[in-house]
């Protein structure tokens, strides 16, 4: 069974720092890894989508990089602000699994302070 | 751009109640998708379907029935509703692609609390 685990759970970081997010997968036959950012109170926000034989994609200040042969997908945020504040969550879709079904991590918390 | 629309926002029910969450998406995708959400333990997918006609279990499917209505809409029913349902329930949508390459697109959520 694939499990999804994410490290750490929160996580608090002035304003400015480049910080890293970690998500780990169990089975690494995996059609892709999402990272999703989720507001308070809101749904989920399609961030970066990696396919399986890709080994990064960026967007803006975000980098998200996946090795399927460890089991590991990270995140990367650049110079960070106030408003990168959220919980974000990856998820991995799963392979021989007709109903293409993604399996998520917990998420991780994150505050940056101003 | 509506994209996947999520009706009631909140709802509180009585032990035993029944209710329906809708769901509709208007990105003319083949599969549509309902999780729960709760504290510590990520999204669990409850039902599933595939394609328009098609619906399957998923993780926690038990006290739940869905019906996909036509491709733009998919209905979570709870016959009778239980307090360990109260949850934050979400609906995605995403579009097949090869080898399952689409991403999933997100409702803002219904909140679900079952007294």
């Amino acid at each position: 069974k694939q499990e999804v685990t994410q490290i750490p759970a929160a996580l608090s970081v002035p304003e400015g720092e480049n910080l890293v997010l970690n998500c780990s997968f169990t089975d690494s036959a995996i059609y892709n890894l999402q990272w999703f950012r989720q507001d308070p109170g809101k749904g989920l926000t399609s961030l970066l989508l990696i396919q399986s034989s890709q080994r990064e994609q960026t967007s803006g200040r975000l980098n998200a990089s996946l090795d399927k042969s460890s089991g590991r997908s990270t995140l990367y945020i650049a110079a960070s602000q106030p408003g990168d504040s959220a919980t974000y969550l990856c998820a991995v879709r799963r392979g021989g699994d007709y109903g293409q079904n993604f399996v998520f991590g917990p998420g991780t918390r994150l505050s940056v302070l101003p | 751009n509506a994209g996947v629309t999520q009706t009631p926002k909140f709802q509180v029910l009585k032990t035993g109640q029944s209710m329906t969450l809708q769901c509709a998406q208007d990105m003319n995708h083949n599969s549509m998708y309902w999780y729960r959400q709760d504290p510590g333990m990520g999204l669990r997918l409850i039902y599933y379907s595939a394609s328009e006609g098609t619906t399957d279990k998923g993780e926690v499917p038990n006290g739940y029935n869905v019906s996909r209505l036509n491709k733009r809409e998919f209905s979570l029913r709870l016959e009778s509703a239980a307090p360990s349902q109260t949850s934050v329930y979400f609906c995605a949508s995403s579009a097949p692609g090869l080898r399952f390459d689409q991403p999933q697109h997100f409702g803002d959520g219904t909140r679900l609390s079952i007294l």
